[in-house]
C-alpha cells in the first residue's frame, strides 16, 4: 500500500514566523508532488507543486523535495493568520492512472 | 468562468437510499476524480476516469457506483451497500501537467 504520511499538528507558530510542513512518502517511484491548502469546510485549493530534487519558490512559499530521503516539504514564510489552515500533501504515484495519494493533511495554526 | 461545479453541496439521505451526487466541468479536462473526506482524514479516491466511457476503482469503491458517458459530467452514486456514506465528497478534475482542481464538494449526512 502507498502511503503518504504528514503530522497531523496543530502546528502553532506566531505571525511573521516561518511555518514548516513536512511529507513522507513510500513510493520510491513517485515523481510529481503537491501541496494544498484546505479551509474548513473547504475544499481544497493549489498552492504549489514540484517534481524536481531541490527548492522551489513562489511568493511566501517554497516547496522542497529530496527524492533519496522520500521527502518533500512546504515552507511558508512571514506567516499571517489568514494561512491558518490544513496543508495537505499528495503525490502522483508511479504506474496507474495518474493516480494521487493524499496525506491526512497538518493543521496550521498563526496566532498574532 | 470555467470551473468545476458540484451539486448538491448538503444532502441529507435515509439508510437505505441510494443518492447521486453531480460533478460538472466546463474546463475540457480528460480525467476526473471522486474522493471522499473523513474529518481528520485525507482524501482517499473513490474512482477516476481519464476518458469518456472509461473509469477505474480507486481505493474505496465499495458501495459506489459511476459513469462516464460525457467529457463534461462524472456523476457518482452511494448506494445503500455502502455502509457509512456519511462524509464530505470531493470531485476533481485533473490538467495534463497532473494537478488536480477540486470542486466545492458534497456534503452526504445519512440520518
Amino acid at each position: 500500500q502507498k502511503e503518504v504520511e504528514q503530522n497531523s499538528g496543530p502546528l502553532s507558530v506566531p505571525e511573521g514566523a516561518i511555518a514548516s510542513l513536512n511529507c513522507t512518502y513510500s513510493d520510491r517511484g513517485s515523481q510529481s508532488f503537491f501541496w494544498y491548502r484546505q479551509y474548513s469546510g473547504k475544499s481544497p485549493e493549489l498552492i504549489m507543486f514540484i517534481y524536481s530534487n531541490g527548492d522551489k519558490e513562489d511568493g511566501r512559499f517554497t516547496a522542497q523535495l529530496n527524492k533519496a530521503s522520500q521527502y518533500v516539504s512546504l515552507l511558508i514564510r512571514d506567516s499571517q493568520p489568514s494561512d491558518s489552515a490544513t496543508y495537505l500533501c499528495a503525490v502522483k504515484v508511479s504506474g496507474g492512472y495518474n493516480k494521487l495519494i493524499f496525506g491526512a493533511g497538518t493543521r496550521l495554526a498563526v496566532h498574532p | 468562468d470555467g470551473g468545476i461545479t458540484q451539486s448538491p453541496k448538503y444532502l441529507f439521505r435515509k439508510e437505505g437510499q441510494n443518492v447521486t451526487l453531480s460533478c460538472e466541468q466546463n474546463l475540457n479536462h480528460d480525467a476526473m476524480y471522486w474522493y471522499r473526506q473523513d474529518p481528520g482524514q485525507g482524501l482517499r479516491l473513490i474512482y477516476y476516469s481519464q476518458i469518456v466511457n472509461d473509469f477505474q476503482k480507486g481505493d474505496i469503491a465499495e458501495g459506489y457506483s459511476v459513469s462516464r458517458e460525457k467529457k463534461e459530467s462524472f456523476p457518482l452514486t452511494v448506494t445503500s451497500a455502502q455502509k457509512n456514506p456519511t462524509a464530505f465528497y470531493l470531485c476533481a478534475s485533473r490538467v495534463p501537467t497532473g494537478e488536480l482542481f477540486f470542486g466545492e464538494g458534497s456534503r452526504l449526512t445519512v440520518l
